[in-house]
């Protein structure tokens, strides 16, 4: 597709659980982000992709939270043993250069919402 | 440490009235790069400008305004005669030179009422 797509959508599962989040950006992007929003707070940064590897991955917030790419495309955000405090919008992103560079452009995907029961 | 901050959690104001959201950043970088988006209810937050930390022209891009202020760490957005489809979530970002993320302020809601 043309933008970057987040699935699924809408995800409920309960506390203890695994999740995983996917993300396809657009073609040809080599950078990758994903994001987390909660109610009330700004867009919180977990991890990013320049191709397949993770040169900063300082924003996942614990052990539980890992995520890889493949192929210098598809994203695959997992969550283990899933806690309520989990309970986000998932946002990814996708760019053809760093946020920094001579784009500077992030394309966001319209972001998966994780519940935690 | 880059932060944002948006002090304005939500803003309400009557159709074709001016609106301006308010953004102050800290950076130790002296080249850094600033945006603003914009979240419809939709949820995709899409991209609507970009200014680079030696670029402090003011810049207008239809309805929109964006005020760059390197002595008070500021970069404003103004809404001029805001319309209905205005009504969005709206982040200002920084990002410093060689870093890669963009740290987001918490953001503005701005709702225009009919």
């Amino acid at each position: 597709g043309a933008g970057v797509s987040q699935s699924p959508s809408n995800k409920v599962t309960e506390k203890g659980k695994d999740v995983e989040l996917r993300c396809d950006p657009i073609s040809g992007h080599t950078a990758l982000y994903w994001y987390r929003q909660s109610l009330g707070q700004g867009l919180e940064f977990l991890i990013y992709f320049q191709g397949n590897s993770a040169p900063d991955k300082s924003g996942l917030p614990s052990d539980r939270f890992s995520a890889e790419r493949t192929g210098g495309s598809v994203s695959t955000l997992t969550i283990q043993r899933t806690q309520q405090e989990d309970s986000a919008v998932y946002l990814c992103a996708s760019s053809n250069g760093l946020a920094g560079g001579n784009t500077g452009e992030l394309f966001f995907g319209e972001g998966s919402r994780l519940t935690v029961l | 440490a880059q932060k944002v901050t948006q002090a304005q959690t939500e803003i309400s104001v009557v159709e074709k009235e001016d609106v301006t959201l308010d953004c102050v950043y800290e950076t130790r970088d002296t080249t850094y790069y600033l945006f603003w988006y914009k979240q419809p209810p939709s949820g995709e937050l899409v991209f609507l400008i970009r200014r680079n930390s030696f670029d402090e022209q003011n810049e207008i891009s239809g309805r929109y305004s964006w005020n760059f202020q390197k002595s008070t760490s500021s970069f404003n957005f103004t809404i001029t005669a805001s319309q209905v489809v205005d009504s969005a979530v709206y982040f200002c970002a920084l990002s410093e030179r060689g870093n890669n993320r963009l740290a987001f302020g918490k953001g503005n809601q701005v709702v225009v009422i009919p």
